[in-house]
C-alpha cells in the first residue's frame, strides 16, 4: 500500500525566514503528489500538485515544491514565511481509484 | 480552481437523531466524491468513496448502515449520520475529483468541512 511520511509534526520558523516541509512517499509508479493547507476548523486548500513534467512546481501563496524521484520526496518550500502561513500542511499521494493517501501533517508555527 | 461546497458548516444534533451533510461541486461535474473524517490533531481518515449512480465503497471499519452516502447527481453527494451518538462528533470533509483546466490531470478539491456535535 502507498504511504506518505511527514517526519516533522511541528515546525516553528521566524517570520521572514525560509521554510521547508518534508514529505516522503512510497509508490510503485509515477506518483501524483499534492500539498494541502488546513487552517484551524476549516477544510483543505490545494497549494500545488505534481503530475508530470517539470519537477519544480509552483503553487499559490508563494509556495513551491520539488519532486525528487531518487529520494522519493516532494518537499514544500517558501523563501519567506508570513505570519498568515501558520497552519497545518498535508502532503498526499493519489493512488489507484483516485483515493488520496495523506501524511500525518506538519503544524507550522510562525513567530514574530 | 474548482470549488466544492459543504453544508452545513456546523451542526448540533441530539443523540439518536440523524443528520445529513451535503457536498456540492459548484463549477465542475464530479463523478467521484470522497468522504473523510478528521479527529482533533489527526490527519484525515477516508470513510468512503462515492460514485455517481452507484453504491458507495466503504473503507474497512466504517459502518455503512450508520454512515449513509448518496451520490444522486454529478454535483451532489450526501452523508447521513444515522442514530448519531456523541462518539460520532467529529469534523467531516468531502472532496471531489475534477479535471483541472490548466492541466490534463485530475485534481482533488476539498470542501470546507462540517463540524458535527452530538449531544
Amino acid at each position: 500500500a502507498q504511504s506518505v511520511t511527514q517526519p516533522d509534526i511541528h515546525i516553528t520558523v521566524s517570520e521572514g525566514a525560509s521554510l521547508e516541509l518534508r514529505c516522503n512517499y512510497s509508490y510503485g509508479a509515477t506518483p501524483y503528489l499534492f500539498w494541502y493547507v488546513q487552517s484551524p476548523g476549516q477544510g483543505l486548500q490545494l497549494l500545488l500538485k505534481y503530475f508530470s513534467g517539470d519537477t519544480l512546481v509552483q503553487g499559490i501563496k508563494g509556495f513551491e515544491a520539488e519532486f525528487k524521484r531518487s529520494q522519493s520526496s516532494f518537499n514544500l518550500r517558501k523563501p519567506s514565511v508570513h505570519w498568515s502561513d501558520a497552519a497545518e500542511y498535508f502532503c498526499a499521494v493519489l493512488e489507484y481509484g483516485n483515493k488520496l493517501v495523506f501524511g500525518a501533517g506538519t503544524i507550522l508555527r510562525v513567530k514574530s | 480552481g474548482a470549488v466544492v461546497s459543504q453544508h452545513p458548516s456546523r451542526v448540533i444534533c441530539k443523540s439518536g437523531t440523524s443528520v445529513k451533510i451535503e457536498c456540492r461541486s459548484l463549477d465542475f461535474q464530479a463523478t467521484t466524491m470522497f468522504w473523510y473524517r478528521q479527529f482533533p490533531k489527526q490527519s484525515l481518515m477516508l470513510m468512503a468513496t462515492s460514485n455517481e449512480g452507484s453504491k458507495a465503497t466503504y473503507e474497512q471499519g466504517v459502518e455503512k448502515d450508520k454512515f449513509l452516502i448518496n451520490h444522486a447527481s454529478l454535483t451532489l453527494s450526501t452523508l447521513t449520520v444515522t442514530s448519531a451518538h456523541p462518539e460520532d462528533s467529529s469534523f467531516y470533509i468531502c472532496s471531489a475529483r475534477g479535471r483541472d483546466r490548466a492541466s490534463s490531470g485530475n485534481t482533488i478539491y476539498f470542501g470546507e468541512g462540517s463540524w458535527l456535535t452530538v449531544v
